[in-house]
């Protein structure tokens, strides 16, 4: 079974803190995405990656970056938290190829709280 | 710009087969349409995927139309667990520049 990890459930951070978010995944896909979701909204694809050091903006990249210096792992940095921060973030893994936009395994997600 | 429609919610019974359809008028020759199912404070899950005419596996089915300007997610003998957002995706499998759009989703809710 592919797993897509979140390396927190929960966190609350204060405005103005540098938070990180991480997100691993065990099965060498090449493709990673960071979403945010919020209630009315859906999914937003924040940022998106297609290999190591290799990153592309997604839909809403303001406020945010990203890392990825190994294939399994990729970082989501908000540079300094803001409460419009207060969300819902999800990581995603997909296998090329022919599957870059579609089918997607996803973590638990992180309901992030800045305060 | 949202690449699909789909009604926001539907109310089903237990047992019932369960319909939901998605419009994706302006689809292009590569994209795929796949269908996940989010449950709440979890991530979603991954469903079905097809390209063209059915496909069906242990969870659901789908039904894509000749046009493909729309695909039908089918949900066989619906139960409580199947409460869920529903959401349809449309994408090309092997394009990097291509957006990546969920939809708002349809939420599911079985009654007993």
């Amino acid at each position: 079974d592919v797993k897509v990890t979140q390396s927190s459930r929960y966190l609350v951070k204060r405005t103005g803190e540098k938070v990180f978010l991480e997100c691993v995944q065990d099965m060498d896909h090449e493709n990673m995405f960071w979403y945010r979701q919020d209630p009315g909204l859906g999914l937003r694809l924040i940022y998106f990656s297609y290999d190591v050091k290799m990153k592309e903006k997604g839909d809403i990249p303001e406020g945010y970056s990203v890392s990825r210096e190994k294939k399994e792992r990729f970082s989501l940095i908000l540079e300094s938290a803001s409460t419009n921060q207060t969300s819902m973030y999800l990581c995603a893994s997909s296998l090329l190829p022919g599957q870059w936009g579609g089918w997607q395994y996803f973590g638990p997600g992180t309901r992030l709280t800045v305060t | 710009l949202a690449k699909t429609t789909q009604p926001i919610s539907m109310d089903s019974y237990e047992g019932q087969e369960v319909n939901i359809t998605c419009s994706h008028n302006n689809i292009a020759t590569n994209d795929y349409i796949t269908w996940y199912q989010q449950f709440p404070s979890q991530g979603p899950r991954f469903i079905i995927q097809g390209y063209k005419t059915k496909v069906t596996n242990e969870v659901a089915s789908l039904f894509i139309p000749a046009d493909r300007k729309s695909s039908t997610l089918s949900l066989p003998r619906v139960s409580l667990s199947d409460t869920a957002v529903y959401y349809c995706l449309v994408a090309d499998g092997g394009n990097r520049d291509d957006k990546i759009i969920f939809g708002k989703g349809t939420r599911l809710h079985i009654l007993p």
